[in-house]
């Protein structure tokens, strides 16, 4: 089944313990992106990723890392979270980025 | 990208047809029409996309207006499961290599009754 996938899908943290959240999609999609949803805010995009090796800052990327070392996985990191990065995370791919986007179930991320 | 106005929240007895209207009407000519769907928390879903004539899939119809400054976007035959905030956004299809970002606005709440 064509799908993202991410890891974990709940996680609650303490201030400045690094984690990582995966993502992987089994569609040898090209483009993958993070989004970050926030009540009243929408969902905004925090990196993306044109291809393997190849990742750009979005709207909100303070705070954030991101890798593309293999083309179905693009991990977003936080090395020191901060309370203000408690929010649902979403992770996108698509073949080429101009038709749909496929969206991961999402991670649901709480800082202390 | 065009801005895009959506109503906050529309109702629709099951079974029956949902119009859920969309105005942009600083869309310019390369833009297309794209919406998406997220059902409480879960990922955002695609619906369908158009530039300028009307588009049918196995979801929905897309009709745009002839000047493409609205759409609509049609479930012809509304289900409980269709529940969802309804995103329209427009875009560039080709953004010639550089971000193929979604802008997501705030929707409109489609409730689904029974």
């Amino acid at each position: 089944e064509a799908q993202v996938t991410q890891n974990p899908r709940y996680l609650i943290t303490v201030t400045g313990k690094k984690l990582t959240v995966t993502c992987s999609q089994n569609m040898n999609h090209e483009y993958m992106s993070w989004y970050r949803q926030d009540p009243g805010l929408g969902l905004r995009q925090i990196y993306y990723s044109m291809n393997v090796e190849v990742t750009d800052k979005g709207d909100v990327p303070e705070g954030y890392k991101v890798s593309r070392k293999e083309k179905r996985n693009f991990p977003l990191i936080l090395e020191s979270p901060s309370p203000n990065q408690t929010s649902l995370y979403f992770c996108a791919s698509s073949f080429n980025g101009r038709n749909e986007q496929f969206f991961g179930p999402g991670t649901r991320l709480t800082v202390l | 990208d065009a801005k895009t106005t959506q109503p906050t929240s529309m109702d629709c007895a099951e079974g029956r047809a949902a119009n859920l209207p969309c105005n942009h009407s600083t869309i310019s000519g390369n833009e297309y029409v794209y919406w998406y769907r997220q059902i409480h928390s879960q990922g955002p879903q695609y619906i369908i996309h158009g530039l300028k004539n009307n588009e049918t899939n196995e979801m929905a119809s897309l009709i745009i207006t002839e000047d493409r400054k609205s759409s609509t976007l049609i479930l012809p035959h509304a289900t409980l499961r269709d529940t969802a905030v309804y995103y329209c956004i427009v875009r560039v299809l080709n953004s010639g290599g550089s971000n193929y970002k979604l802008t997501f606005g705030k929707g409109t709440l489609l409730t689904v009754n029974p």
